[in-house]
């Protein structure tokens, strides 16, 4: 069974604060992705990672940043949180090729206070 | 600015019902369209992945269609139940890396 994993379901934070969201995929994929869910928005594209050590941003990558040091694993950093940055916060993995269906992991819900 | 709008934004109906939402997406530069359901608590899973104009695909009750020269798909659920209650959502790509997703359309069915 296919699973993408994200480290925290649940996460409060405070203003200020270094923080990582991690996401580990077992299915070889090349493409990953992390989204945030805010109420009344689509899912919007933060960064995508197409190979190891490569990243592009997305829509909405101001104040994160990524990580991708093996291929399983994504990480999205919050370099100082702010409290605009609450929300969901979805990792996504799928093969390389854009016909293909995203695999997506549980979500976190981040709260920064 | 690509954008892809979903209708309705909520939907209740009753056990039994049949209903249907709509994806409109932008007619150029179309490479595949995507439906997932996103359950409560749960990660987004695919339902469908639509890549030619006039395709129809069927999973159990749920069945979608495909018209990429005017830009839309509809999601189709017959007989629906209280397990179908979620939000559908769908998302466009057009050949670069970025899946552009709807807003949603959440569906609460009553038994």
């Amino acid at each position: 069974d296919v699973k993408v994993t994200q480290s925290s379901r649940y996460l409060v934070k405070r203003t200020g604060e270094k923080v990582f969201l991690e996401c580990v995929q077992d299915m070889d994929h090349e493409n990953m992705f992390w989204y945030r869910q805010d109420p009344g928005l689509g899912l919007r594209l933060i960064y995508f990672s197409y190979d190891v050590k490569m990243k592009e941003k997305g829509d909405i990558p101001e104040g994160y940043s990524v990580s991708r040091e093996k291929k399983e694993r994504f990480s999205l950093i919050l370099e100082s949180a702010s409290t605009n940055q609450t929300s969901m916060y979805l990792c996504a993995s799928t093969v390389s090729g854009f016909t293909y269906e995203q695999y997506f992991g549980p979500g976190t819900r981040l709260t920064v206070t | 600015i690509l954008n892809v709008e979903q209708s309705p934004q909520s939907l209740h109906v009753q056990e039994g019902d049949s209903t249907n939402f709509t994806c409109s997406f932008p007619s150029s530069n179309f490479y595949a369209l995507h439906w997932y359901r996103w359950e409560t608590a749960k990660s987004p899973e695919a339902l469908f992945v639509m890549t030619l104009n006039g395709d129809e695909k069927k999973k159990g009750r749920i069945s979608a269609t495909l018209n990429t020269k005017e830009g839309y798909s509809y999601l189709y659920i017959k007989g629906s139940q209280p397990e179908d209650s979620a939000t559908y959502l769908c998302a466009f790509t057009s050949g670069t890396y970025k899946y552009i997703f709807g807003t949603g359309t959440r569906l609460k069915v009553l038994a």
